[in-house]
């Protein structure tokens, strides 16, 4: 079966650093999404892998391993509005996302 | 320019009865979709379009139907529904023409309780 390996929650401290790992096993590999999700409202696109390697955008950064089947998702200078939660998708062969059950992010000051 | 919209925002529904729930989008993408995201579960498919007047079953499409007739709408309905229908349902769309990333955009969902 398909697989998405998300930690449940995690809490870290304003101004720190987090990495969000998300684990897959998948039939076919056709790209990585993260997604951010605020309490009561909708997904939000962050970021895509589709390549090994590391991809930067400003304080958000997102790893990619396919030989590992392994992403992360790094936070740096953490704020308050960072607490959500980040869901991990997968494209499989038929080209549908398989979802994580998402990463509850808790920002304590 | 809204983006995509759902109707309604919240629902309460008793069981056996038939809702339609609303999705359109004005930003002409090809491709929809429908999900359910219940806690501790990852979203999960229902249906989706790749593009009008064509449909396809995603992982739990049992108790689901939907129709696409034009670009921007895809409602999805429920012919009667059940207790475990509970959920907040999301619709999705994506510009899968122009290959690249093919990124889903959603909605600000639907909270639907039946009871």
């Amino acid at each position: 079966g398909q697989n998405i390996d998300q930690p449940t929650e995690m809490t870290a401290t304003e101004g720190a650093i987090v990495q969000i790992n998300c684990t897959y096993q998948t039939s076919g590999f056709n790209g990585l999404f993260w997604y951010q999700q605020h309490a009561g409202e909708a997904p939000t696109f962050l970021s895509y892998n589709v390549l090994d390697g590391l991809e930067e955008k400003g304080r958000f950064s997102s790893f990619l391993s396919r030989s590992k089947g392994y992403s992360y998702l790094l936070l740096k200078e953490l704020q308050m509005k960072d607490s959500a939660s980040y869901l991990c998708a997968v494209r499989d062969s038929n080209y549908q996302l398989i979802w994580g059950a998402g990463t509850k992010l808790i920002i304590k000051p | 320019i809204a983006g995509i919209t759902q109707a309604p925002t919240s629902q309460i529904l008793a069981a056996g009865r038939r809702m339609t729930l609303r999705c359109t989008q004005d930003m002409r993408h090809n491709a929809m979709y429908w999900y359910r995201q219940d806690l501790g579960l990852g979203l999960r498919l229902i249906h989706y379009s790749n593009t009008a007047g064509t449909t396809g079953k995603g992982e739990v499409p049992d108790g689901y139907s939907v129709s696409r007739a034009n670009t921007d709408d895809f409602p999805l309905t429920l012919a009667s529904a059940v207790p475990s229908q509970t959920s907040v349902y999301f619709c999705a769309s994506s510009d899968s023409s122009s290959g690249g990333a093919n990124t889903q955009y959603f909605g600000p969902g639907t909270r639907l309780t039946v009871l």
